[in-house]
């Protein structure tokens, strides 16, 4: 069965500064792979997905994920972190018919 | 286009008392799934319909129950509440159930069980 181990449930980085959010995988079958961000009391928003095309998958308000079978891993990043990427980070994995299954989360603080 | 409409966004009920949720997909999706999320486990998936049929259940007691109508619409259904169920529950729907397919959330619902 598949499952999504996410690295530190809080990372704190400053405005400007990189994010990066890890998540490595397991699973049986070459996975499909996708990251939500979640703003509070809000529910899930689709920030990117692998899905075997291209190992560097290009998300929405300027994140990306690399896709590395070797490490078993799909950390996300973005360059330079604003204020308003603050919010909980779900990474999720799909193999087959399953439904997804998702990470711990990680929530990103910004500080100013 | 109207997204993931989820009904009520909150909710309080007492311990032993049912519930209903309510969950209207984006037009044209047939798959809904519906997930806990809770603090200490995270999001935990509790069944998906397709076509008004069940295709997937999680690990979940038999308290916690649902369906769908011929509308792609579905409902979810806690009977006799526990504290332990108080939970945002999460419903998203998708055009079609593959794995590659983007499941749509809706805001959630917040269940508080006193």
């Amino acid at each position: 069965a598949q499952s999504v181990t996410q690295l530190g449930s809080h990372v704190s980085v400053s405005e400007g500064a990189l994010v990066l959010l890890r998540c490595n995988y397991s699973s049986s079958v070459p996975p499909y792979l996708f990251w939500y961000v979640q703003y509070p009391n809000q529910g899930l928003q689709l920030l990117l997905k692998y899905t075997s095309a291209a190992t560097l998958v290009k998300g929405i308000n300027g994140f990306e994920a690399e896709f590395k079978k070797s490490e078993t891993s799909f950390h996300l990043t973005k360059p330079s972190a604003h204020m308003s990427d603050a919010a909980e980070y779900f990474c999720a994995v799909s193999e087959g018919n399953t439904p997804l299954v998702f990470g711990k989360g990680t929530r990103l603080s910004v500080i100013a | 286009k109207a997204g993931v409409t989820q009904t009520p966004r909150y909710l309080i009920k007492t311990r032993g008392q049912q519930v209903t949720l309510s969950c209207s997909p984006i037009s044209g999706h047939r798959s809904v799934s519906w997930y806990q999320q809770t603090p200490g486990q995270g999001l935990q998936f509790l069944f998906e319909y397709f076509s008004e049929t069940q295709r997937n259940k999680g690990n979940f007691p038999g308290r916690f129950s649902g369906r769908q109508f011929s509308n792609s619409r579905s409902e979810m259904n806690v009977s006799t509440l526990e504290l332990g169920d108080s939970a945002l529950y999460l419903c998203a729907s998708s055009l079609i159930r593959t794995q590659n397919t983007e499941a749509f959330f809706g805001q959630g619902t917040r269940l508080t069980v006193v």
